[in-house]
């Protein structure tokens, strides 16, 4: 059982160039998500998606584009990276608690990509 | 405008002791909150929630206080093993917010020293 997994795991990029991630989950979760870590901050929402053929806004969606073509899979891009997106990026996927807590939302993580631009 | 609030970076406690983890929000709305923990070269993952209609959740040896009054919620782990050195993540949402957000702590590092 894989679970979410992220490709690739390094990347080193120069300014302007761009680079795809690749998210991929086997839980048939409705929900993903790419969130960003820095130092000192919490994760960040980028992009996010509420099921195949949708994609929505976070907190910090410039610089960066989602789709989300098929169930499983959630591709994060970058088109012209820059100094300021050197970060470590995770994908998540989640499924929505039923019953007494319906709407809670617990979100299972890939292992990261990190990613450096020049 | 951080809406969770980690305020200690980093902790560091004696095996066997007791580990208090603390959280605070501003936001009034928040309704249900989780504890994630994450490991170096992993991603975070899932270890205890509480939702706003209770002030205590139990799950082995940790367990999740909540004091709506103050916003504040804190994880205890009894007793604190090795194991559990890593970064530790609060993260809150409003079940009433159709975009299922979560709004997340900027995390503390606990060291558990042998």
């Amino acid at each position: 059982n894989a679970g979410v997994t992220q490709t690739p795991k390094f990347r080193v990029l120069k300014t302007g160039q761009s680079m795809t991630l690749l998210c991929a989950q086997d839980m048939n979760h409705e929900y993903m998500y790419w969130y960003r870590q820095d130092p000192g901050m919490g994760l960040r929402l980028i992009h996010y998606s509420v099921g195949e053929g949708t994609t929505a806004k976070g907190e910090v969606p410039d610089g960066y584009n989602v789709s989300r073509l098929k169930k499983q899979n959630f591709l994060l891009g970058l088109e012209s990276a820059a100094p300021s997106q050197t970060s470590v990026y995770f994908c998540a996927s989640s499924y929505l608690l039923e019953g007494a807590f319906a709407g809670a939302n617990v979100l299972t993580f890939g292992a990261g990509s990190r990613l450096t631009v020049l | 405008d951080q809406q969770v609030k980690q305020n200690s970076p980093s902790l560091s406690v004696q095996e066997g002791r007791i580990s208090i983890l603390n959280c605070d929000y501003t936001n009034s709305m928040f309704d249900y909150f989780l504890w994630y923990k994450k490991y170096p070269a992993e991603g975070p993952t899932f270890l205890i929630s509480i939702s706003s209609i209770k002030d205590k959740n139990e799950d082995g040896r940790f367990t999740v206080f909540l004091n709506k009054s103050a916003k504040h919620l804190s994880l205890h782990i009894v007793p604190s093993q090795p194991g559990d050195s890593a970064v530790y993540f609060c993260a809150a949402s409003a079940l009433g917010d159709s975009n299922y957000q979560l709004i997340w702590g900027a995390g503390t590092k606990l060291i558990i020293k042998p």
